[in-house]
Order: C-alpha cells, then sequence, then structure tokens
C-alpha cells in the first residue's frame, strides 16, 4: 500500500521553462511533506516544507503547492536550470506519529536541457 | 563536520557475514533516522531514535537487523548473517527535532552482497 505516489518516473523540460513535479498521497493524517533532490551517490538534499495549514510555500525558484482536499501536492521549478537535472522525492509525515518518520514516493528523475 | 557522515561508503560482503554501519549526525541534532533504499525504490524507513526515549524499530524488515546510538550522537546499524536482498543503500537522516522540521541525510552506504 504506498501512501504516497509520484506517478511520472521521468520529466524532461527546456532550460528556462517551468518544471513541475506531483504527488498524490492517501493518508489523511499526513500533516507536514517536504521535498528532497538527489544526484547520483548522494543522499537527498532538503529543499523545501509545506505545513498542512498551509497551501502554499515559496523558496526562491522553488514553490510547493498543496491541495489538501486532492491530497495533491506539486512542487514548481521556474526558470529550471540545467543543474535542476536530478531525482525528486516527495515525502510525508503523519501528525498521528510522533516520531516524523517520512514516508517517500517513488521519485522522479528530471531532465533540464540547456 | 557540518553534515551528517556516514562510514563506510561502500561495503562489499559475502552472504551470511555481518556488517555495521555507521552514522555521525550533525551537531545538536536529538532526532536521528535509518532508511534504506533498494534499486529503483524509494526511501524506506527502518529505525528511529530520540534522546533517551526508546527507539521505533518497526521499520526494521527482519531480527537480523539491529541499531543502536549511544551517548545521543553516534548511530550503528547492524546486520547479521546478510542475505542478498540487504543489497541496498543505508542513508542516515538526523533532524533538531521530531516534527516539523526537515531531516538532513549523510550521502549513505552502499551495500553490496555476493
Amino acid at each position: 500500500d504506498q501512501q504516497v505516489k509520484q506517478n511520472s518516473p521521468s520529466l524532461s523540460v527546456q532550460e528556462g521553462r517551468i518544471s513541475i513535479l506531483n504527488c498524490d498521497y492517501t493518508n489523511s493524517m499526513f500533516d507536514y511533506f517536504l521535498w528532497y533532490k538527489k544526484y547520483p551517490a548522494e543522499g537527498p538534499t532538503f529543499l523545501i516544507s509545506i505545513s498542512s495549514i498551509k497551501d502554499k510555500n515559496e523558496d526562491g525558484r522553488f514553490t510547493v503547492f498543496l491541495n489538501k482536499s486532492a491530497k495533491h501536492l506539486s512542487l514548481h521549478i521556474v526558470p529550471s536550470q540545467p543543474g535542476d537535472s536530478a531525482v525528486y522525492f516527495c515525502a510525508a509525515s503523519d501528525g498521528s506519529s510522533n516520531t516524523g518518520k517520512l514516508i517517500f514516493g517513488q521519485g522522479t528523475t528530471l531532465q533540464v536541457k540547456p | 563536520g557540518a553534515g551528517v557522515s556516514q562510514s563506510p561508503s561502500n561495503k562489499v560482503t559475502e552472504k551470511g557475514k555481518d556488517v555495521e554501519l555507521r552514522c555521525d549526525p550533525i551537531s545538536g541534532h536529538t532526532a536521528l533516522y535509518w532508511y534504506r533504499q533498494s534499486l529503483g525504490q524509494g526511501l524506506e524507513f527502518l529505525i528511529y531514535f530520540q534522546g533517551n526515549s526508546a527507539p521505533d524499530k518497526s521499520g526494521l524488515p527482519s531480527d537480523r537487523f539491529s541499531a543502536e546510538r549511544t551517548g545521543g550522537s553516534v548511530s550503528t546499524l547492524t546486520i547479521q548473517r546478510t542475505q542478498q536482498e540487504d543489497s541496498a543503500v543505508y542513508l542516515c537522516a538526523s533532524s533538531s527535532r521530531s516534527r516539523g522540521q526537515p531531516q538532513h541525510f549523510g550521502d549513505g552506504t552502499r551495500l553490496s552482497i555476493l
């Protein structure tokens, strides 16, 4: 039972355009969501997070949108740069648990073409 | 160092041997997590430590897996009688508190069981 799903295994965009990565979840108790970027042979790097009390959080070129009714979040990267090419994971934390352990999606490989 | 440090970065061993993986979290971070990523998969939670509280071991896949955290800092993950399905990247993360703060990951240990 996959509670966090990233249905697009890969995405290719042109440099300078917008990249939109999507993530769906099933557990209504999730209350904290994060996006991580991962390069080969490195650990995931934290990008941006959002609490369930908000519907948008912005940090530079990165914006995360949360639609609780649809159980959907997305990461927008504007403008996309070749250095953004990596695997992106969304993750969620269950508010009913005091551990803060994260449930991860399968990842989306983003390729930004020069 | 400033980040989460893991050692070794790579480990190749024969089936049936025991292995020990080490994690040195960010200084001052009280919450520590172990995850693993099998080939082509997302990250899977293994175990969580917070201060002197009893660890959450709910993600450990079998009793061959164990972990400890000494002095509230360094953690070791031990796998006894390794099997080929244990081959994966084992990632450690730490956070300043259990909930509402991002987890920061090390670069992982790539474990290969021959």
